[in-house]
């Protein structure tokens, strides 16, 4: 079946715009993840959602951060007021339910640059 | 907080060569332990993981036990191959209340060659 899908694959924007990143998780994934990783360094965890609920968002570095998961599927990671220290790959992860015995799944990414 | 430490690289190996990779961590409560690989231009995948001390993970001739009295989880191979070039990640794992992530070591480079 279709692994976790995301939108678009590189996304050149401009220091201070806003942007929107999406995530297609595998269906019937309750469990939802956004990570990001920098350069030369392993992913850092943002945010996990259980359904339509962000269950952790303690690691969304600032309120210029904003994720949604409205009908439980899909999820839009938004960033505010784009900073350059904001490039870095955002990575999508799903899983069938957040037991550890769930294996992650996770996208190809999403390459952000802010000029 | 949690943490995870693995040995810098790259590492370069010959064909056939053994293979170790350290990872140590830092964790309170009882984690759920990970090998992830990223391979060139492609996404991170799960290489095997163990969910309780003394159980080793195994796959595609990768092994890893969790030991808890060292806080480790090295991976090995006993003969690497040109294909296993890539980037392998370890990783944890913890639920606790509404917290449920993967905490990643920085990588380690692997490059084999002929």
């Amino acid at each position: 079946g279709a692994g976790v899908s995301q939108t678009p694959s590189n996304k050149v924007t401009e220091k201070g715009k806003y942007v929107e990143l999406r995530c297609d998780p595998i269906s019937g994934h309750t469990a939802l993840y956004w990570y990001r990783q920098s350069l030369g360094q392993g992913p850092e965890f943002l945010i996990y959602f259980q359904g339509t609920g962000a269950a952790d968002d303690s690691g969304l570095p600032n309120d210029r951060f904003f994720a949604v998961r409205p009908e439980g599927s899909v999820s839009t990671l938004k960033i505010q007021r784009t900073e350059r220290g904001d490039s870095a790959v955002y990575l999508c992860a799903s899983s069938f339910s957040p037991s550890a015995a769930d294996t992650q799944y996770f996208g190809p990414g999403t390459r952000l640059t802010v000029l | 907080g949690d943490s995870v430490t693995q040995m810098e690289g790259p590492v370069t190996l010959s064909e056939e060569a053994f293979l170790t990779i350290n990872c140590t961590y830092t964790a309170t409560g009882y984690p759920s332990l990970f090998w992830y690989v990223q391979y060139p231009g492609e996404g991170l995948q799960l290489l095997l993981k163990a969910t309780k001390a003394d159980d080793k993970g195994s796959n595609k001739g990768f092994e890893a036990t969790y030991r808890k009295e060292t806080t480790s989880f090295h991976l090995e191979k006993g003969s690497v191959q040109v294909s296993d070039s890539a980037v392998y990640f370890c990783a944890l794992h913890i639920l606790t209340g509404g917290g449920n992530k993967l905490t990643f070591g920085t990588g380690t480079q692997l490059k084999v060659e002929l």
